[in-house]
């Protein structure tokens, strides 16, 4: 069966220190993959998506980017954290048939102080 | 423009009676819809999808969701709610003009409240 993990599972960084979190997916080949951010509880905003190694797309111009190293390795950066990055970060996987329903990992809760 | 609404920021229902947590949508082609539940501090879990075929669609704990294309709408039901349905449910459509990419189109999400 397929597996998401995200980690670390919570976090707390200063305005403007470096960001790293990872999402890793078991259990199958080939996932589209997502980064998501969720403020307040409520919806979900969609940051970036990836279809495969090093393909990223980004929905939102702001102060993260995205990388795929492998593939099914999906990685979410900044080099400056700002007050406004504080949120919950989801990741989840999809496959490449037809259903298009999207598994998600537990979330990082990302506190910048 | 494709979207998904959830015209109710809150639903409260007293366990043991039915819940449903309503969901419209607009896309521009064939309609592919998903309901998700999040707990607390949680990732989202997949409840259930329609894709095609029967209306009535059935999913995770007990709960099961109508599809009706004339009135756009992909709500969610259960016949006896429990104390622990209690959390946010959100509503998705595949976005269309994304060939592979398999991006969804999530609504804001509905808080379910189930009191004892």
């Amino acid at each position: 069966s397929q597996t998401i993990h995200q980690w670390p599972a919570t976090l707390v960084q200063p305005v403007g220190s470096p960001l790293s979190l990872e999402c890793t997916v078991e259990g199958t080949s080939n996932p589209n993959l997502y980064w998501y951010r969720q403020a307040a509880g409520r919806g979900l905003q969609l940051l970036f998506y990836s279809v495969g190694i090093g393909q990223i797309s980004s929905e939102v111009p702001q102060n993260l980017s995205a990388s795929r190293p492998q593939d099914r390795q999906f990685i979410l950066s900044s080099k400056k954290l700002l007050l406004s990055d504080s949120g919950f970060y989801l990741c989840a996987w999809s496959g490449d048939g037809y259903s298009y329903e999207q598994y998600f990992g537990p979330g990082t809760r990302l506190t910048v102080t | 423009a494709q979207s998904v609404a959830q015209p109710e920021d809150q639903v409260n229902v007293a366990e043991g009676n039915p819940l449903t947590v309503k969901c419209t949508y607009s896309v521009s082609g064939n309609p592919y819809l998903f309901w998700y539940v999040q707990y607390p501090n949680r990732g989202l879990q997949f409840l259930l999808k329609y894709i095609t075929g029967d209306n009535l669609v059935k999913g995770s704990y007990g709960f099961e969701a109508e599809f009706n294309k004339s009135q756009t709408s992909f709500h969610l039901k259960k016949p006896s709610a429990l104390v622990s349905d209690s959390a946010l449910y959100f509503c998705a459509v595949r976005s269309y003009g994304s060939s592979n990419t398999g991006k969804l189109i999530f609504g804001q999400g509905t808080t379910l409240q189930v009191k004892p």
